[in-house]
């Protein structure tokens, strides 16, 4: 059980075009859904914090209106990287909860803007 | 705030040796502990935690932990190590009643035959 997906696993775009990444709980209701960017060799770095039908929270120096977190359900939340740069390649990691104290991660998604 | 400290940022070992990574936190009260395994290109998987009770936890793949209160540590430790093992290995702490952890640095596991 506690199974969370993404979809895409990676995906490749050009400078300027939008993406979106969706992350699943496949098979428990999570109240909770959270965004993290990795860099290579580095550690999960927090985006935002997202519940259900409620606007994201996200952490101090993240842009809002550049990464776009919608929680339609309580099975689903996607993350749109809008205006994509190069600097936006990174790997991207959401994570679900269904209660406090612990999240289970999803696989991951490597975005490449060219 | 809470702090996780994981010392080493690269580990070497031969295939067959016993291991340890180290992890060390800094909070009021006793969090939550986590131990995750990260594969190239992959998500993390949980190898083990530790909410309350025995203090020495066993995990998946033969992994296991033993949490310190006086020493505020929890280091991940296998007898006997694999090839397979290599990998990152991410401790994590979380607050009683938190969401969100705060995530050690890594450690880079690299195995020799």
């Amino acid at each position: 059980g506690a199974v969370v997906s993404q979809h895409p696993s990676w995906v490749i775009c050009k400078s300027g075009t939008s993406v979106k990444i969706e992350c699943r709980s496949l098979d428990f209701q999570a109240t909770t859904m959270f965004w993290y960017r990795q860099f290579p060799k580095q550690s999960l770095m927090l985006m935002a914090t997202s519940n259900e039908g409620s606007k994201a929270t996200y952490e101090q120096g993240v842009e809002k209106d550049k990464f776009l977190i919608n929680h339609a359900s309580l099975t689903l939340s996607t993350l749109t990287v809008t205006s994509a740069h190069p600097e936006d390649s990174s790997f991207y990691i959401c994570s679900a909860a269904q209660e406090a104290n612990e999240q289970f991660f999803g696989p991951g998604t490597r975005l490449t803007v060219l | 705030a809470q702090s996780v400290t994981q010392p080493d940022i690269h580990i070497t070992v031969s295939e067959g040796a016993s291991l340890e990574l180290r992890c060390n936190y800094s909070y009021g009260a006793t969090p939550y502990l986590f131990w995750y395994v990260q594969s190239p290109g992959q998500g993390l998987q949980l190898l083990l935690k530790y909410f309350s009770g025995d203090t020495l936890v066993q995990g998946i793949k033969g992994f296991e932990a033993e949490f310190k209160r006086s020493q505020s540590s929890f280091n991940l430790r296998k007898p006997s190590v694999h090839w397979s093992d290599a990998a990152e290995y991410f401790c994590a702490v979380v607050p009683g009643g938190s969401y969100i952890p705060t995530f050690g640095r890594g450690t880079s596991l690299i195995v020799h035959p």
